[in-house]
C-alpha cells in the first residue's frame, strides 16, 4: 500500500517561496497507475486541488495558482515536489500530497498526513 | 471551473440513523463523482468512486447514487466511527473541485 510523507519548512515569510517534498514508499513513483499531486486545506475550510505531475513529468495545474506554481518529479528518489512562489497569508494551509488514480474516475486514493504551512513574518 | 455544492453543511444524527448528503454540480458531470470521509486531524479517506462504486474495504452501509448534476451519499445505520466530515469531488474535468463538506455530528 502506498504511503506518502510531506517534508519541508512549516513557516514561510510573505513574498517568499513555499517548498515541500513528498516521499513515496510502498510503490514506485514511475508507475503509470497514478498522478502525483498536492491538495491544500486552509484551517477550518474545504479542500483545494493545487496540481499534479505524471511519471513522465507532465503537469496539470489549477489555473488559480498556475502563475506561482511548480510541481516536479524525481524518479531517482521516489519523490515529487511543490513550489509556490510569492506566498501571502491566504496560502496558510495544510498541504497534503496525494496519489491520484490515472483510471477514468481519477479518485485521490492515498494521502499524506499533511503539513501545516504558515505564512507569517 | 465546475462548482460543487453540498447540502446540508452540517447535520446532527444519532447512532443507528440513516443519513443522506446531497452534492450538486454546476454542470453535467455524468458519474464522475467521488466521495471522501475526513476525521479531525486526519487526511481524507477515499470512500466511493464513479458515484456509486465502493472502494475496497468500505463498509456496505455506505452507498452513493446519482448522475448528471445531482448525487447523494447515504449512510445506513450510522455507527460511532462515521461521525466525520464528508466531501464530494468531481473528476469530470480539471481543475478537480470539491464540495465544501458536510459535517455529520452527534
Amino acid at each position: 500500500q502506498l504511503q506518502l510523507q510531506e517534508s519541508g519548512p512549516r513557516l514561510v515569510k510573505p513574498s517568499e517561496t513555499l517548498s515541500l517534498i513528498c516521499t513515496v514508499s510502498g510503490g514506485s513513483i514511475s508507475s503509470s497507475s497514478y498522478y502525483w499531486g498536492w491538495i491544500r486545506q486552509p484551517p477550518g475550510k474545504g479542500l483545494e486541488w493545487i496540481g499534479s505531475v505524471s511519471y513522465t513529468g507532465t503537469t496539470d495545474y489549477n489555473p488559480s495558482l498556475k502563475s506561482r506554481l511548480t510541481i516536479a518529479i524525481d524518479t531517482s528518489k521516489n519523490q515529487f515536489s511543490l513550489k509556490l512562489s510569492s506566498v501571502s497569508a491566504p496560502d496558510t494551509a495544510v498541504y497534503s500530497c496525494v496519489a491520484q488514480s490515472s483510471s477514468t474516475w481519477g479518485w485521490f486514493e492515498s494521502w499524506g498526513q499533511g503539513a501545516l504551512v504558515t505564512v507569517s513574518s | 471551473d465546475i462548482q460543487m455544492t453540498q447540502s446540508p453543511s452540517s447535520l446532527s444524527a444519532s447512532v443507528g440513523d440513516r443519513v443522506t448528503i446531497t452534492c450538486r454540480a454546476s454542470q453535467n458531470i455524468n458519474n464522475y463523482l467521488n466521495w471522501y470521509q475526513q476525521k479531525p486531524g486526519r487526511a481524507p479517506k477515499f470512500l466511493i468512486y464513479a458515484a456509486s462504486s465502493l472502494q475496497s474495504g468500505v463498509p456496505s452501509r455506505f452507498s452513493g447514487s446519482g448522475s448528471g448534476t445531482a448525487f447523494t451519499l447515504t449512510i445506513n445505520t450510522l455507527q460511532p466511527e462515521d461521525f466525520a466530515t464528508y466531501y464530494c469531488q468531481q473528476s469530470y474535468s480539471s481543475p478537480w473541485t470539491f464540495g465544501q463538506g458536510t459535517r455529520v455530528e452527534i
